[in-house]
């Protein structure tokens, strides 16, 4: 089945420093990729759309250069968290449709662990 | 406003025991529902996706329903198994596909 992979699983860092998350689509094109976050026992929170080819679209109260998407492929989408805090802490998914299919399920990463000390 | 409501917030049940997750939407106009399993440090996986026009989907011990017109949905799990314990979130598509919103997911908890 279709898989999407996000790299690195867990990454910890010093504050002020820059940390790039990516997520590849294996065995499809993803013209569209979702980036979420997720504090503990709460559910994910869409943080912005990422299109091939075009700007990512934010959801309000994100801060877009904060958190630079770049989606140069239809298989990889990157999510950098700049200067980060430790308020940035927290658990980052990515996901993916799968273009080819009309209701096709979204395919989730599995996600990073995010520790900025 | 959008929303998607689910209930319980948590659940404990013992191996081998029934139980079913309820999830309400406020979402107009409605596209799909979906319903994610999510183990704890992983990304959800896909349970089921369902139109407006299906009432009913199974996939495995899963069982799905949807009432459009009330906006409600539940997923049956059946003979429940320590690998069921997770969380489980109930997503709502608006008709054009662009809007997904998340409900806030039941922590399902099977015992021994």
């Amino acid at each position: 089945g279709a898989v999407v992979s996000q790299h690195p699983s867990r990454v910890i860092c010093k504050s002020g420093t820059s940390v790039k998350i990516e997520c590849r689509s294996l065995d499809f094109q993803a013209t569209t990729m979702f980036w979420y976050r997720q504090f503990p026992k709460q559910s994910l929170m869409l943080m912005a759309t990422s299109n091939e080819g075009s700007k990512a679209t934010y959801e309000q109260g994100v801060e877009k250069d904060k958190f630079l998407i770049n989606h140069a492929s239809l298989t990889l989408s990157t999510l950098t968290v700049t200067s980060a805090h430790p308020e940035d802490s927290s658990f980052y998914i990515c996901s993916a449709r799968d273009r080819g299919q009309g209701l096709s399920p979204l395919h989730f990463g599995n996600g990073t662990r995010l520790t900025v000390t | 406003k959008n929303q998607v409501e689910q209930s319980p917030q948590s659940l404990i049940i013992l191996e081998g025991k029934n139980c079913t997750l309820q999830c309400n939407y406020t979402v107009s106009p409605f596209s799909n529902l979906r319903w994610y399993k999510q183990d704890t440090g992983r990304g959800p996986v896909s349970l089921t996706i369902m139109t407006f026009s299906e009432n009913t989907k199974s996939n495995g011990r899963y069982t799905a329903t949807l009432d459009a017109d009330t906006k409600q949905s539940s997923l049956h799990i059946t003979a429940s198994q320590l690998s069921d314990s997770a969380s489980y979130i109930c997503v709502v598509s608006d008709q054009a596909g662009t809007a997904l919103i998340f409900g806030k997911g039941t922590t399902l908890s099977v015992s021994s």
